[in-house]
């Protein structure tokens, strides 16, 4: 089974410029994950989608980051202008059916943003 | 709110020493308990996860067991490896009824060396 695919997965911008990141889900799996994940910190939910509707985004900076995830399968997050505080590692992740007790979390290898 | 506090690392331990990484949970609700764990280079692999009072998990020679009396998840290993160094992160998700219901909130994360 195909697992998580991410891309690209390194990419270095100067501040103000934009940047987007894909994300391809495993097979069927309804509900998509956004994480920001900061060196020496643990991964932060940007924003969660159930299909292509959007459940949680409390802490997606909206005057910059923006999410879409149209035909509910893959997903791209887009960050404009970026700042340096963006430079993070960027994951995707999905798991199958409606969010439920202990329900697994599969993770891709993530986005590696350096913003110089 | 919800949050998992880990131990402060790194931890640094010769091979087939014995490991205890700890972490404690604040929740409002039930939650479901993860581990975590980073290899150098690559994504976020689940290695255990325990979603009752009591439960354990337990995977690749690690063990965790679930203890609501004390919200604590604590992760150990009889003898570790080399192969065993990685960042380790405790997480936990919200049960039914919770408004972050299928979230991970994720701990600081642990670097472990282990050395031959």
């Amino acid at each position: 089974e195909a697992g998580v695919a991410q891309s690209p997965r390194y990419k270095i911008i100067e501040k103000r410029q934009s940047v987007a990141f894909w994300c391809n889900p495993i097979s069927g799996h309804a509900t998509l994950y956004w994480y920001q994940q900061i060196l020496g910190q643990g991964p932060k939910l940007l924003i969660q989608f159930q299909n292509n509707g959007v459940v949680d985004d409390s802490q997606l900076p909206k005057d910059r980051f923006s999410a879409e995830r149209l035909k509910g399968v893959d997903s791209t997050l887009k960050i404009q202008p970026a700042k340096l505080e963006d430079s993070a590692v960027y994951l995707c992740a999905s798991s199958p059916g409606q969010p439920s007790s202990g329900n697994t979390i599969y993770f891709g290898e993530g986005s590696w943003l350096t913003v110089v | 709110g919800n949050s998992v506090t880990q131990m402060e690392g790194p931890v640094t331990l010769s091979e087939e020493a014995f490991l205890t990484i700890n972490c404690t949970y604040t929740a409002t609700g039930y939650p479901s308990l993860f581990w975590y764990v980073q290899y150098p280079g690559e994504g976020l692999q689940l290695l255990l996860k325990a979603t009752k009072a009591d439960d354990k998990g337990s995977n690749k020679g690690f063990e965790a067991t679930y203890r609501k009396e004390t919200t604590s998840f604590h992760l150990e290993k009889g003898s570790v490896q080399v192969s065993d160094s990685a960042v380790y992160f405790c997480a936990l998700t919200l049960n039914a009824g919770g408004t972050s219901y299928g979230k991970l909130t994720f701990g600081q994360g642990t670097i472990l060396t282990v050395h031959p």
